[in-house]
């Protein structure tokens, strides 16, 4: 059965310091995948999707992510992050003929000045 | 336009009542889904809808009910609430027929308790 596995639970960087959140999936084929963000209190939000070619994917906000199939990874990566990037992080892939969905358990991020 | 909309934000339950949450989108897309929310877990599908007058079961869809009876519309029920319903519950739709791998648009969830 495929799974999603975000290893941290919560993650804390100082404003301006680079940010990488993990992401690692088990499946047998290459997957899509898929990073969305939630702020407190609101609905998810996708900041960037994989689904085949260039394993450097850019995204909105100035996340990027790289996808690396021998580790079978996908993790989101920011140079310098904003106070306002303070939220929750989902990783999702979409396999089974396309027809299933796993989101993982979220990683919570707190900036500090 | 105001994308995925859900009523009601928020709602107590008590055990055994029912109740049901409206999801609305007006962005024309085919795929509409049901999904909760539990600390720790990350997100789960409940349900989902490929087009209108279609449903299917998702990841955890026992004590679930749904419809989609116009295309705008994906309604979930609860006939019997227990404690273990206790989420909150997130509406999402997608644009391309056929598959999950479009971008999902989330609405603003509705946070559920059931006493």
């Amino acid at each position: 059965a495929q799974s999603v596995t975000q290893p941290d639970i919560h993650i804390t960087v100082s404003e301006g310091a680079s940010l990488e959140l993990r992401c690692n999936y088990s499946y047998g084929a290459t997957p899509y995948l898929f990073w969305y963000v939630q702020s407190p209190g609101q609905g998810l939000q996708l900041l960037l999707k994989y689904f085949s070619g260039d394993t450097l994917v850019q995204g909105i906000k100035g996340f990027e992510a790289e996808f690396k199939r021998s580790q079978s990874s996908f993790n989101l990566r920011k140079p310098s992050v904003h106070w306002s990037d303070a939220a929750e992080y989902f990783c999702a892939v979409v396999t089974g003929g396309y027809q299933k969905v796993t989101f993982g358990t979220g990683t919570k991020l707190q900036v500090i000045p | 336009n105001a994308g995925v909309t859900q009523t009601p934000k928020f709602r107590v339950l008590k055990t055994g009542q029912s109740m049901t949450l409206l999801c609305a989108q007006d962005m024309n897309h085919e795929y509409m889904y049901w999904y909760r929310q539990d600390p720790g877990m990350g997100l789960r599908l409940i349900h989902y809808s490929v087009g209108e007058g279609t449903t299917a079961k998702g990841e955890v869809p026992d004590g679930y009910n749904v419809s989609r009876l116009k295309k705008q519309n994906f309604l979930l029920g609860l006939e019997s609430a227990a404690p273990s319903q206790t989420s909150v519950y997130f509406c999402a739709s997608s644009y391309e027929p056929g598959a999950f791998t479009d971008t999902q648009y989330f609405g603003p969830g509705t946070r559920l308790t059931v006493l």
